[in-house]
């Protein structure tokens, strides 16, 4: 069963550096076509991508966001690691990473997240 | 970028009903859309992609439709286990997009 969990620090200060992991099972995370992505919640609030990164290296991120996050992978451990820089409040959420499908069309290529991770909550605050 | 809208916010229904959930996107996006149901304290779970298509294990009574800029996720016979928050999502040049969530109280 596939199955992916996230681990990282519960609490962060203000302008430090967010670290987070993401170990998957059962799957490669550089096995050919593998796409993996991070997807974060604030409380109480809608979902919002962040960042994706292919079994190439082939980095893609959330153009908001783009200056302070960094998505990399630990092929030896099977884990994709995200890093957000100089944290704020707004940034508390609870993070989820997830196993990225895509198909290709004709029109181009569809894409969505299964499965998930059941995510970290991480706050922010001094 | 493209925004995604769904309607409504919230929405009240009884054990039994069909309802309807609306998105829209800002854009033509043909069939490019998946929805998500998210129970409270959960991570959210595939329902459909490609607009209409249903993901292994989903409950038939789930469903989806729509192109363009206009898509519907309806669910029939609701069921209590059917609480639970649906988002709409959008991929389109290395970008994801999720609409802002539709609570649904039962």
């Amino acid at each position: 069963q596939v199955t992916l969990k996230e681990s990282g620090p519960a609490l962060v200060n203000p302008g430090q550096t967010l670290t987070l992991t993401c170990t998957v099972s059962e799957f490669s995370v550089s096995a050919l076509g593998t796409r993996m992505g991070w997807i974060r919640q604030p409380p109480g609030k809608a979902l919002e991508w962040l960042a994706r990164i292919d079994w190439n290296d082939d980095v893609f991120y959330n153009t908001s966001l783009r200056t302070r996050l960094a998505v990399s992978k630990d092929a030896s451990r099977n884990q994709v690691v995200l890093t957000v820089t100089n944290v704020d409040p707004v940034d508390t959420a609870t993070y989820y990473c997830a196993q990225i499908q895509a198909e290709r069309t004709n029109s181009g290529w569809l894409s969505w997240f299964a499965p998930w991770g059941q995510g970290i909550l991480v706050t922010v605050s001094s | 970028d493209i925004q995604m809208t769904q309607s409504p916010s919230t929405l009240s229904a009884s054990i039994g009903d069909r309802v309807t959930i609306t998105c829209r996107a800002s854009q033509t996006i043909s069939t490019w859309l998946a929805w998500y149901q998210q129970k409270p304290g959960r991570a959210p779970n595939l329902l459909i992609y490609k607009a209409s298509s249903l993901q292994s294990g989903v409950p038939a009574r789930f469903s989806g439709s729509g192109s363009g800029t206009e898509f519907t996720l309806t669910i029939d016979s609701l069921q209590p286990d059917d609480s639970a928050t649906y988002y709409c999502q959008h991929y389109t040049a290395y970008l994801y997009t999720f609409g802002q969530g539709t609570k649904l109280e039962i």
